[in-house]
């Protein structure tokens, strides 16, 4: 599992909460990503990060926002969820030495009620 | 723009092999990716294929990638109910990023 954790893993929300989920690895990683995954469109890349405090958007970056304060955590926080935004969210790394690899962490299932 | 697509649904008798196919649009895509996805849990990367290679075999996994048709299809050997599971075609196109189909699902019957 590349020593990749998620928080929380379930999450139950409200329309309009904020929330914030973290992808936590401890091998000194220096990409990870975020991805959701909806039935019919596999898994879309929200946001990206090269390091510490450079991040970048990806394909379905609206409404979502990450930060990435210590090389060990990638946190990605939904200012107000909408019911749009239910999907399973999954980290991902790429190993160091390894650039043509990415690995995922077990993922987190949002609901937005 | 850049697009993967897949069939969605396969279904083997344990012991035959599988074929489960992709096509891609990105003519300049490096990498292809074969990911497996059981129930509940992330993504396992199963292999993955360097542009310029025709084929790689790992165990019971063979990969084939027909660069002029842009096609991938990944080979199962001897298929168990263990491979039963989503898996995910993937490619690495010219920004870097990983572009995903929208999975085929595995179901082998004993």
């Amino acid at each position: 599992d590349a020593g990749i954790t998620q928080s929380p893993r379930h999450k139950v929300t409200e329309t309009g909460t904020p929330v914030t989920l973290r992808c936590h690895q401890t091998e000194n990683h220096r990409y990870m990503y975020w991805y959701r995954q909806d039935p019919g469109h596999g898994l879309r890349l929200i946001h990206y990060s090269y390091g510490v405090k450079d991040t970048d958007k990806g394909e379905v970056s609206d409404g979502y926002s990450v930060s990435r304060s210590k090389t060990e955590d990638f946190l990605l926080t939904l200012e107000s969820a909408t019911s749009s935004q239910t999907s399973v969210y999954f980290c991902a790394i790429t190993p160091q030495g390894r650039p043509y690899e990415q690995y995922f962490g077990p993922g987190t299932r949002l609901t937005v009620t | 723009g850049e697009d993967v697509e897949q069939s969605l649904f396969l279904s083997v008798r344990e012991g035959d092999s599988s074929v489960i196919n992709c096509t891609y649009t990105d003519s300049s895509s490096t990498y292809l990716y074969w990911y497996k996805q059981e129930p509940g849990a992330g993504l396992q990367l199963l292999t993955y294929i360097f542009s310029n290679m025709d084929m790689k075999q790992d165990q019971r996994l063979t990969v084939l990638l027909n660069k002029k048709d842009k096609h991938l299809s990944l080979r199962i050997a001897d298929t168990q109910t263990g491979d039963s599971a989503i898996y995910f075609c993937a490619e690495k196109s010219n920004t870097g990023k990983l572009i995903f189909g929208q999975g085929t699902t595995l179901q082998v019957k004993p």
